[in-house]
């Protein structure tokens, strides 16, 4: 495996479900991201992960909780979400300090809340 | 506070029809701007980084250049395999790391 893993591809879940999203990065960073992304808007940031603490939660509903057990693999938890939850949710992971700050994303997970 | 503007919204060219992509950005500091080039149902994938006004960038048909309030993304003879959306987003120094896009150009090219 190469590159940054999402899994699902592909979910939908009742609005009284619990799932998690996850997402594995084999390039040896440590920051790791995720980001929603709705058809005519542009990708908002949810959560940073910085050395496996994290540095930024951009407002994001209670019902995303996202976990990071270690530099390679980020969780995101959900429960109760609601229809305008549907999006794609994409993780990405960079080297953070090194003066490259590009991002390599994941194929995302096409969530929908049914 | 930041923000990225993206024109067109959407584009369409004949093969062989060269155009540019314009991305106008306000930033309270400029740490790099990027371009990401995105496929329906994947990913976005890297493109470009430019760190300072008057820096160019290419790769095959792409050319990407920077000044102190816009970047262009200019596309040369493009190709039907050239379609997708192509994403702008700067990183502003004092932001952590968090980059922030603009919607995107949507780039169709017909045979």
């Amino acid at each position: 495996e190469t590159g940054v893993t999402q899994t699902p591809r592909h979910l939908v879940m009742g609005m009284t479900n619990k799932k998690s999203l996850k997402c594995e990065q084999h390039l040896g960073h440590n920051a790791m991201y995720w980001y929603k992304q709705s058809a005519k808007k542009p990708l908002e940031l949810m959560f940073v992960y910085n050395f496996k603490e994290q540095t930024e939660n951009n407002s994001v509903p209670s019902r995303f909780s996202p976990e990071c057990p270690n530099s390679s693999h980020l969780f995101l938890h959900l429960h109760t979400l609601q229809p305008e939850d549907s999006a794609l949710y994409l993780c990405a992971s960079s080297q953070a300090g090194t003066g490259n700050y590009g991002y390599t994303f994941g194929s995302g997970t096409r969530l929908t809340v049914v | 506070e930041d923000q990225v503007t993206q024109s067109p919204e959407a584009l369409r060219l004949q093969e062989g029809e060269s155009s540019s992509l314009n991305c106008s950005y306000t930033v309270s500091g400029l740490r790099g701007l990027f371009w990401y080039r995105q496929d329906p149902g994947k990913g976005p994938e890297f493109l470009f980084t430019l760190y300072s006004a008057g820096e160019e960038k290419e790769k095959e048909r792409l050319k990407a250049t920077l000044t102190k309030k816009e970047s262009f993304l200019h596309i040369t003879a493009p190709k039907p395999e050239d379609s997708a959306t192509y994403l702008c987003a700067v990183q502003a120094t004092g932001s952590g790391y968090a980059l922030n896009f603009g919607k995107g150009t949507s780039l169709l090219v017909t045979p």
